[in-house]
C-alpha cells in the first residue's frame, strides 16, 4: 500500500541556519514525489516535483529535495531558511491519488 | 492565469444541516480532487472527478457526495452533518488525464467548515 511518512512533526530553526525536513515513502512502482507548504488558513502550495531523471530536484524559494530509491526517501532542504519559511510541510507520492504524509511543522526563531 | 478558486471560505453550520461547497479550477485543467484536513487525520483524499465522472473516491461515508459540471467545475455535498466534520476542505485541479500519477496538483485556498 502506498504511504507516506514525516518522521518529524515539529522543527525548529534559527533564520539563517539548513534545514532539512525528512520524507520517506512506500510505493510499489515508479514513484512520483512532490513536497508542498501550507500557510496557516491557506491552501497548498507546490514547491518541487520529481517524476523521473536527476534525483536532485530544485524548487521555488530556494528549496530542493533529493530522490533516493534505495532509502525510499525523498527529503527537503534549504541552505539558509528566512523568517517566511515558517509553515506546514507536506510529502506526497500519487498514484492513482495522492497520498500525503502527516506534514512537519517549522518554526523559525530570529 | 487565476488559480483555483474555493466559495464560500467559511462556513458555519449546524449538525443535521447540510453544505454545498464548490471548486472552480485552474482553466484547462479537468481533474478536481476534494480532500478533508483536520489537525487530528491530516488531509484525506475524498474524492476525484474528471469529465464529470467520479474516478477515484476516499474512504468516507455515503454523506459526502460531489459532482462536477461540463465546464469542470465542481462542487462537493455534505448531508446530515456531523461535528466531526468540521475541517478545512481543499479542492485541488491538475492537467491529469488517464491513471498515471505524474501530474501535480494544484489547491485552492479552502473552504474552512465549522459544524455547531
Amino acid at each position: 500500500a502506498q504511504s507516506v511518512t514525516q518522521p518529524d512533526i515539529h522543527i525548529t530553526v534559527s533564520e539563517g541556519a539548513s534545514l532539512e525536513l525528512r520524507c520517506n515513502y512506500s510505493y510499489g512502482a515508479t514513484p512520483y514525489l512532490f513536497w508542498y507548504v501550507q500557510s496557516p488558513g491557506q491552501g497548498l502550495q507546490l514547491l518541487l516535483k520529481y517524476f523521473s531523471g536527476d534525483t536532485l530536484v530544485q524548487g521555488i524559494k530556494g528549496f530542493e529535495a533529493e530522490f533516493k530509491r534505495s532509502q525510499s526517501s525523498f527529503n527537503l532542504r534549504k541552505p539558509s531558511v528566512h523568517w517566511s519559511d515558517a509553515a506546514e510541510y507536506f510529502c506526497a507520492v500519487s498514484g492513482n491519488q495522492f497520498y500525503f504524509g502527516t506534514g512537519t511543522s517549522l518554526t523559525v526563531i530570529p | 492565469k487565476a488559480g483555483v478558486t474555493q466559495t464560500p471560505r467559511y462556513l458555519i453550520k449546524t449538525r443535521g444541516q447540510q453544505v454545498t461547497l464548490s471548486c472552480s479550477p485552474i482553466s484547462g485543467h479537468r481533474s478536481v480532487s476534494w480532500y478533508q484536513q483536520t489537525p487530528g487525520q491530516g488531509l484525506q483524499f475524498l474524492f476525484e472527478y474528471f469529465s464529470e465522472t467520479q474516478r477515484n473516491k476516499g474512504n468516507f461515508p455515503g454523506r459526502f457526495s460531489g459532482r462536477q459540471f461540463s465546464n469542470s467545475r465542481s462542487e462537493m455535498n455534505v448531508s446530515t452533518l456531523e461535528l466531526g466534520d468540521s475541517a478545512l476542505y481543499l479542492c485541488a485541479s491538475s492537467h491529469r488525464q488517464g491513471q498515471a500519477g505524474s501530474y501535480e496538483q494544484y489547491f485552492g485556498p479552502g473552504t474552512r467548515l465549522t459544524v455547531t
